[in-house]
């Protein structure tokens, strides 16, 4: 079974504090991809990667860096937090054929 | 951009019970990928299709891409079927999905 561990499950920043978010895979999959998902909406794309060392913008990359150090991690990372990044985030990896998400990691910036 | 719109937004079933969700794309998309998330707020993959139906359990999906929709259908649920139910679409091969917003599915004694 592909697994996809993102870490913190939660966390509370401040406005204007740095936030880096990690997600882990063995599944030794190429892409990875971030997504962030609000109530009542569908998850949209952040931020994706076709291997180590390539980040590519999403649909909505704006306030977001990424970094994939290895094949293994992706990395999110909000430089300056604001209140409208308060969301629930979902890491996944995958084939061209499915993605496994994350647990999610839901963060409040207050 | 490309849109993928969901419907209902919200379903209330009685155990034993069925019905179907349906997503419509505004583009030919290529795949279309259904998931759920469950109380804990994991994603669970139910189907991938690139074209026809699939069947899994009470669970059952259709994708006509020339048409642009897809559906899911639900037969005789039971209270753990509970959840939120998202479609999503690739338009290329890439892996980057279009998600739906989602249907909140709850299912009663």
């Amino acid at each position: 079974e592909a697994a996809v561990t993102q870490s913190p499950r939660n966390k509370v920043a401040v406005t204007g504090g740095k936030v880096t978010l990690s997600c882990n895979q063995t599944n030794n999959h190429n892409n990875m991809y971030w997504y962030r998902q609000d109530t009542g909406h569908g998850l949209r794309l952040i931020h994706y990667s076709y291997g180590a060392g390539s980040t590519e913008k999403g649909d909505i990359p704006d306030g977001y860096k990424a970094s994939r150090p290895s094949q293994e991690n992706f990395s999110l990372i909000l430089e300056l937090a604001t209140p409208s990044q308060t969301s629930v985030y979902f890491c996944a990896s995958g084939t061209g054929d499915t993605l496994y998400f994350g647990a999610g990691t839901r963060l409040s910036v207050l | 951009g490309d849109q993928v719109e969901q419907s209902p937004s919200a379903l209330s079933l009685h155990e034993g019970t069925g019905s179907a969700l349906r997503c419509n794309f505004t583009t030919t998309m290529r795949a279309v990928q259904w998931f759920r998330k469950n109380s804990r707020g994991s994603l669970i993959n139910l189907f991938y299709l690139a074209s026809g139906t699939k069947e899994n359990g009470r669970l059952k999906s259709a994708f006509d891409s020339k048409e642009r929709y897809s559906t899911l259908h639900i037969r005789d649920a039971q209270l753990e079927d509970s959840g939120t139910y998202f479609c999503a679409a690739e338009r290329t091969n890439t892996g980057k999905l279009t998600f739906g917003d989602g249907t909140v599915l709850t299912v009663k004694p």
